[in-house]
């Protein structure tokens, strides 16, 4: 099976601007959960996204959205950058298996850089 | 107060030989999950190993093995017969359990990691 897969992976932008982030989950997982994670804060929760719904959310400014679509393919959007977005952003895929319990599968990132 | 601690900012091991990775961690609820990542200088996490709340015996994957020992909240990973490629930066988390529809799930809450350099 493919690996969860994110693009773009590098980025640059500069503040003020907007910018979109991809995620493609393994096939046949259904959550999809968003990570930043920079050198100060180290690796933050963002929100998750089951079967299209929003299922759990970080401690982020609303500037920070996403949304998952029918086909479990996630984005995750923001709006305004400032300098302390650069960062590397995570995307895991995850599914209940036979255990019931649901192990997150990291694609390889996104690195934003705002000047 | 910090849910997830990882006190050895750093730690070297000799090629072969076994290293104790810590964590210690804090939580109230009684159902939870323990993980162990490995972050190469790529920056892809890689799940290594899950232990449950209610797991009795000690999680064990290949050459990671996780010492589990509930009564002192810490979840340290063993990594027998070190190798070169297992030099990287290194991951506990927990996940306090929501349980919904016989599924447990829940957001990963990170310790600060532990940087691992296998020496040959």
């Amino acid at each position: 099976k493919a690996g969860v897969t994110q693009t773009p992976r590098y980025l640059i932008k500069t503040r003020g601007q907007q910018v979109t982030l991809s995620c493609s989950p393994i096939s046949g997982h259904r959550s999809v959960s968003w990570y930043q994670q920079t050198p100060g804060q180290g690796l933050q929760f963002l929100f998750e996204y089951f079967s299209e719904t929003q299922r759990n959310k970080g401690n982020f400014p609303g500037r920070f959205s996403g949304r998952q679509f029918s086909n479990s393919r996630s984005e995750m959007n923001v709006s305004t950058l400032e300098l302390g977005d650069s960062a590397l952003y995570l995307c895991a895929s995850s599914f209940s298996g036979t255990s019931g319990q649901e192990t997150q599968y990291f694609g390889p990132g996104t690195r934003l850089l705002v000047l | 107060a910090q849910k997830i601690t990882q006190t050895q900012p750093g730690m070297f091991v000799q090629e072969k030989e076994a290293v104790t990775l810590d964590c210690t961690y804090d939580t109230s609820d009684p159902s939870y999950g323990l993980f162990w990542y490995k972050q190469p200088s790529s920056g892809e996490m890689i799940f290594l190993i899950y232990q449950g709340s209610y797991d009795q015996q000690n999680a064990t994957e290949g050459r990671y093995s996780l010492n589990f020992q509930k009564a002192r909240k810490s979840a340290n990973l063993v990594i027998s017969a070190s190798q070169l490629g297992d030099s990287a930066m290194y991951f506990c988390a927990m996940r306090e359990d929501i349980n919904a529809g016989g599924t447990s799930y829940g957001k990963l809450t990170f310790g600060q990691g532990t940087i691992l350099t296998v020496h040959p």
